[in-house]
C-alpha cells in the first residue's frame, strides 16, 4: 500500500492550490479517503472525508466553504482543492486511507507542506 | 464539544522504564472507537492499537491499550529507544470522524 502525495507549496494569501494523493497495492474505488493537517509544531487536525464514489464529502468548520475534497478513481487519485488560503492553513497536509469507512486510518501519505505567507 | 484531552504534554523517560499516557474525553466514547498513534519527527503518524486495546499488526506488544467511557491510557511496559515519539488518542466513527487529542511527547531523560 502506497500514499504519494504532490502538490505543496508555498502560496500567498487568498491563493489556491491543489494538493494530490495517489494510491497504489490496494484497490483505491474501495476505500473512502481523508485529508489531516498538521500545523508547525502543533497536533494533528482532520480536515476532510470522501467516500468512494465521491457523492459524500464532509469538512472541519475552519475549511468549509473553502477547501474541496474529490477523487479520480479512474486515476486511483485523491485531490484537496484549497482556496482562499489564509495563513492559518499552513501545515503538512496528509491523506489517509481507513480500512472501512468507519475504522482509524491505517494508512498515510508522506505529507505535503503546505506555507501560506506574502 | 467532543474534545480529547492528553496529559501530561510531556513524559521525559529513560530506556527500559514504564510510560503511561492518559486520555480523557469530555463524553462517553465507544471503546470500539478509540486509537492511538505514535509519530515520529518528519513522518506521518502511524497507527498502533485500535478498538482501545487491539494491536495493529506489527506493534510490539509493550504497547497497551487499556481504558473506557472518557478515561483511556497507553502503557508502554519497557522503552525502546525507537519509542520515543509523540504519541497521539483519536476518537473516530463519529461526526466528526477524526478527533485527535493535542498529544503526548516521550523525550529521554
Amino acid at each position: 500500500v502506497r500514499l504519494v502525495q504532490s502538490g505543496g507549496g508555498l502560496i500567498q494569501p487568498g491563493g489556491s492550490l491543489r494538493l494530490s494523493c495517489e494510491a497504489s497495492g490496494f484497490t483505491f474505488t474501495n476505500h473512502w479517503m481523508h485529508w489531516v493537517r498538521q500545523s508547525p509544531g502543533k497536533g494533528l487536525e482532520w480536515v476532510s472525508r470522501i467516500n468512494t464514489d465521491g457523492t459524500d464529502t464532509i469538512y472541519a468548520d475552519s475549511v468549509k466553504g473553502r477547501f474541496t475534497i474529490s477523487r479520480d478513481n479512474a486515476k486511483n487519485t485523491l485531490y484537496l482543492q484549497m482556496n482562499s488560503l489564509r495563513v492559518e492553513d499552513t501545515a503538512v497536509y496528509f491523506c489517509a486511507r481507513p480500512w472501512q469507512w468507519f475504522d482509524p486510518p491505517d494508512y498515510w501519505g508522506q505529507g505535503a507542506p503546505v506555507t501560506v505567507s506574502s | 464539544e467532543f474534545v480529547l484531552t492528553q496529559s501530561p504534554g510531556t513524559l521525559s523517560l529513560s530506556p527500559g522504564d514504564r510510560a503511561t499516557l492518559s486520555c480523557g474525553a469530555t463524553q462517553s466514547v465507544d471503546n470500539r472507537q478509540l486509537a492511538w498513534y505514535q509519530q515520529k519527527p518528519g513522518q506521518a503518524p502511524r497507527l498502533l492499537i485500535y478498538g482501545t486495546s487491539n494491536r495493529v499488526s506489527g506493534t510490539p506488544d509493550r504497547f497497551i491499550g487499556s481504558g473506557s467511557g472518557t478515561d483511556f491510557t497507553l502503557t508502554i511496559s519497557r522503552l525502546e529507544p525507537e519509542d520515543f515519539a509523540v504519541y497521539y488518542c483519536q476518537h473516530y466513527g463519529s461526526s466528526p470522524p477524526l478527533i485527535f487529542g493535542g498529544g503526548t511527547r516521550v523525550e529521554i531523560k
